[in-house]
């Protein structure tokens, strides 16, 4: 059974705490996806990386970076959390190729700064 | 502005009736998915759709994608409480981009 874990469910964190939200795949993956998720926005991508140490710019990279060590993890990371970063983070894995393969989703982690 | 527009944003409907959720953009896709999310949950593949005007079933669920290849839509006939979710489409704007772009979202309700 293909798996996507985040280390986290629920967080809560204060202004101004570094934050790092961990994601594991065991599909061997090449893409990893970082989206946070508000209600009647939809899914925003943060970043991706399609390969260990790459890393591409999505839709709202502001105030987030990212990670990629390994092929299996990807990290996103909050430098300095603020009130407007509360949200649902979902992370994502899939084959090269974009739109013709599936994006498998963990189950999230929602964030509230404080 | 989002670059996939859904409609409705909610629905609450009887179970046993029919209907239509929406995707729409001006801009063309290489592929179209739609993705299905529960409570506590990631969104779940449920198809993808490669062909302008191609139409695939998923038994009680019908997918279009429009001849242009901009829009798509989404019937469920007889809709049952288990088809409660989010449904969001996701499309690439480029064939091989690793990349989705996801829309706004259409939350489900079907009420027993």
């Amino acid at each position: 059974d293909v798996k996507v874990t985040q280390s986290s469910r629920y967080l809560v964190k204060r202004t101004g705490e570094k934050v790092f939200l961990e994601c594991v795949q065991d599909m061997d993956h090449e893409n990893m996806f970082w989206y946070r998720q508000d209600p009647g926005l939809g899914l925003r991508l943060i970043y991706f990386s399609y390969d260990v140490k790459m890393k591409e710019k999505g839709d709202i990279p502001e105030g987030y970076s990212v990670s990629r060590e390994k092929k299996e993890r990807f990290s996103l990371i909050l430098e300095s959390a603020s009130t407007n970063q509360t949200s649902m983070y979902l992370c994502a894995s899939s084959l090269l190729g974009g739109g013709l393969y599936e994006q498998y989703f963990g189950p999230g982690t929602r964030l509230t700064v404080t | 502005t989002q670059l996939l527009e859904q409609s409705p944003q909610f629905l609450s409907i009887q179970e046993g009736e029919n209907l239509t959720v929406y995707c729409n953009s001006s801009s063309v896709f290489s592929s179209l998915q739609w993705y299905r999310q529960e409570p506590g949950e990631g969104p779940v593949l449920l198809v993808t759709v490669v062909t302008g005007g191609e139409v695939k079933k998923l038994k009680r669920l019908t997918f279009q994608f429009g001849d242009a290849r901009k829009d798509s839509s989404l019937h469920i006939t007889a809709a049952q409480p288990g088809d409660t979710g989010l449904y969001l489409c996701a499309g690439d704007l480029r064939a091989g981009a690793n990349n989705l772009f996801f829309g706004t979202g259409t939350r489900l309700t079907v009420i027993p």
